[in-house]
């Protein structure tokens, strides 16, 4: 599609729950990136894509976050048994080719996924 | 280490003011791109503008400028004769050559009254 899109809108889950999300990237674009807005205002970066490689997980808090895109199905985002902590706007972007000079590198981003722990 | 400051965490105007938005970046490395991104209340994050670190040129679109300094490491974003719609969190970025990842401020909240 010609946009980042991402379900559900809103996700509310109990402590300890687990949490999917979704995120279908713009058609042709090979990269992926989630970030976590958290407060309104910070964003923290989670992990990128390549295709359905990992190209950068530095983010990720690994114990009980995890992210997958396979070829032919949206990408996701899992989150393992829920903290309250874990309560953000989980945003997903797409771009071309961010390791080259040459050619549009923005990143276009989905309009977030708001994961509410109680 | 990396690191984008925004200091003005939230700036009132009345409709028709000019207003310029400050952005101050820190980085060793000698290439690197700066965005802007809008994030109007509904939420979704709006793509503004990329500046490669090579590239010192002053740019207008419209009614928004951007004005990028290195000497200062500064990439300020001016919006001429706001309206309400203007009115969003302005978020100004970080990306650097060899990484991927955006690093973000702490975003400016524009508050536009008519």
């Amino acid at each position: 599609g010609e946009e980042v899109a991402q379900t559900p809108k809103h996700l509310v889950r109990g402590e300890g729950q687990k949490a999917k999300l979704y995120c279908a990237p713009i058609k042709g674009h090979s990269y992926v990136f989630w970030y976590q807005q958290v407060l309104k205002n910070e964003f923290k970066f989670l992990i990128s894509f390549q295709n359905e490689n990992v190209f950068d997980e530095t983010g990720m808090p690994k114990e009980r976050f995890s992210a997958k895109c396979l070829p032919n199905s949206p990408c996701s985002l899992e989150i393992q048994a829920t903290k309250l902590e874990d309560s953000a706007v989980y945003f997903c972007a797409s771009s071309q080719s961010p390791l080259l000079a040459e050619g549009p590198i923005e990143q276009f981003f989905g309009p977030g996924t708001r994961l509410t722990v109680l | 280490a990396q690191k984008v400051t925004q200091a003005q965490t939230e700036i009132s105007v009345v409709e028709k003011e000019d207003v310029t938005l400050d952005c101050v970046y820190e980085t060793r490395d000698t290439t690197y791109y700066l965005f802007w991104y809008k994030q109007p209340p509904s939420g979704e994050l709006v793509f503004l503008i990329r500046r490669n670190s090579f590239d010192e040129q002053n740019e207008i679109s419209g009614r928004y400028s951007w004005n990028f300094q290195k000497s200062t490491s500064s990439f300020n974003f001016t919006i001429t004769a706001s309206q309400v719609v203007d009115s969003a969190v302005y978020f100004c970025a970080l990306r650097l050559y060899n990484t991927d990842k955006l690093i973000f401020g702490t975003g400016t909240r524009l508050q536009v009254f008519p």
